[in-house]
């Protein structure tokens, strides 16, 4: 069975202060994806980033960051300088991979959501 | 280009009324979901497809029902609503190779009362 648990309920920052999201996750699967999808308050889901679990190399886009670390089954989500504008709920996700799923029954996981507050 | 588009936005029903959400994509992928997002439950698959004419149960199938008649819609019925039903549904396309990154509509908020 998959899981996805995201400990961090609620945050709040000042602006420009550093955030980091955490997201654990359980999964028998030798091979999967993560995922996080961010939910501005204007409700549609945005997806932000997959990584495969072949990769561990954390990536850097602008002011967001991953660290996907497996020896702690983790993929944490760290904005830097954050803004106002990055309020939003965020999600980490998780699925197996094409093979793993058998090619059709496919689901993704999704964590409970972490709501970010970021004030100016 | 639209994307995913879901309707209705909003409705309200009472309990035991029948209703069908729509969902179309334009976007030309094999792969369509409906999730149901709740307070402190995160989003929950209800049902999804992989491909024009076939559907499948996700978490929380029971009392609704789907179909995918052509390739860019899916449609999602609720025979008879009762209020734990209440939620926001979302629906959701992707493509086969990239199973997992999901384009959502803006979703549909549903009160049964």
């Amino acid at each position: 069975a998959q899981k996805v648990t995201q400990a961090q309920t609620e945050i709040s920052v000042v602006e420009k202060e550093d955030v980091t999201l955490d997201c654990v996750y359980e999964t028998r699967d030798t091979t999967y994806y993560l995922f996080w999808y961010k939910q501005p308050p204007s409700g549609e889901l945005v997806f932000l980033i997959r990584r495969n679990s072949f990769d561990e190399q954390n990536e850097i886009s602008g002011r967001y960051s991953w660290n996907f670390q497996k020896s702690t089954s983790s993929f944490n989500f760290t904005i830097t300088a954050s803004q106002v504008v990055d309020s939003a709920v965020y999600f980490c996700a998780l699925s197996p991979s094409w093979g793993n799923s058998g090619g059709s029954n496919y689901k993704l996981t999704f964590g409970k959501g972490t709501l970010l507050t970021v004030n100016p | 280009n639209a994307g995913v588009t879901q309707t209705p936005k909003f409705r309200v029903l009472k309990t035991g009324q029948s209703m069908t959400l729509l969902c179309a994509q334009d976007m030309n992928h094999e792969y369509m979901y409906w999730y149901r997002q709740d307070p402190g439950m995160g989003l929950r698959l209800i049902h999804y497809s992989v491909g024009e004419g076939t559907t499948a149960k996700g978490e929380v199938p029971d009392g609704y029902n789907v179909s995918r008649l052509k390739k860019q819609n899916f449609l999602l019925g609720l025979e008879s609503a009762a209020p734990s039903q209440t939620s926001v549904y979302f629906c959701a396309s992707s493509l086969r190779e990239f199973h997992g990154e999901l384009f959502f509509g803006e979703g549909s908020r549903l009160t049964v009362l």
